[in-house]
């Protein structure tokens, strides 16, 4: 069975600091799709990035950049320069290639980004 | 804005209840999910619909129930209400059937007194 860990339950930074959002997954498939979405204090869960188990390149996406390893299974999230308006809860997921678009989300890292 | 609109916004029901969460994809969006977000099971995916018929379904229970319609809306019953199905009830949709990413509506908070 899939699952998909985030240690970190929550972690709080000061405004400018880089923080690192961890996510380890489990799942049997060679092909599968990992991943990340933001939950602000609003509420709804906003899409940040979707990578498939064949592309291992980093991705950097302004402030954003996500680096998945396959050999430790791992696909953890990074965020430059933290600003207040990131604080919010980040969830990782995974989908495995058979089942549809079932999402298997982590259990999300709550970050705090104080000024 | 995902483009993904659910109704209500809140709902506040009492125990043996039935309610309606109402469900419209995004324009061109063929799939519709139905998750449940509550603070002991994180969130969890119930289930998913393409092009009206059920193609997924996840840990949802026998008094759930969900449809998706010609014009691709979509709701999700839920009946004799108990207090534990308090939770947060979101709505997802994409364009394809397989992994394709979900853009999800703002969700609808349910609370059972």
């Amino acid at each position: 069975a899939q699952k998909v860990t985030q240690a970190q339950t929550e972690i709080s930074v000061v405004e400018k600091e880089d923080v690192t959002l961890d996510c380890v997954y489990e799942t049997r498939d060679t092909t599968y799709y990992l991943f990340w979405y933001k939950q602000p204090p609003s509420g709804e869960l906003v899409f940040l990035i979707r990578r498939n188990s064949f592309d291992e390149q980093n991705e950097i996406s302004g402030r954003y950049s996500w680096n998945f390893q396959k050999s430790t299974s791992s696909f953890n999230f990074t965020i430059t320069a933290s600003q207040v308006v990131d604080s919010a809860v980040y969830f990782c997921a995974l989908s495995e290639g058979a089942a549809g678009n079932k999402l298997t989300f982590g259990g999300g890292t709550r970050v705090l980004v104080k000024p | 804005d995902s483009g993904v609109t659910q109704t209500p916004k809140h709902l506040i029901t009492a125990t043996g209840q039935r309610v309606t969460l109402r469900c419209s994809p995004r324009s061109g969006d063929l799939s519709v999910y139905w998750y449940q977000q509550s603070l002991d099971q994180g969130l969890q995916f119930l289930i998913q619909y393409y092009n009206g018929e059920e193609r997924a379904k996840g840990n949802i229970l026998e008094r759930f129930s969900a449809q998706q319609f010609p014009d691709l809306h979509s709701e999700l019953n839920l009946s004799s209400l108990e207090l534990g199905d308090s939770a947060l009830y979101f709505c997802a949709s994409s364009v394809g059937e397989y992994n394709s990413p979900l853009h999800f509506g703002n969700g609808t908070r349910l609370t059972v007194t």
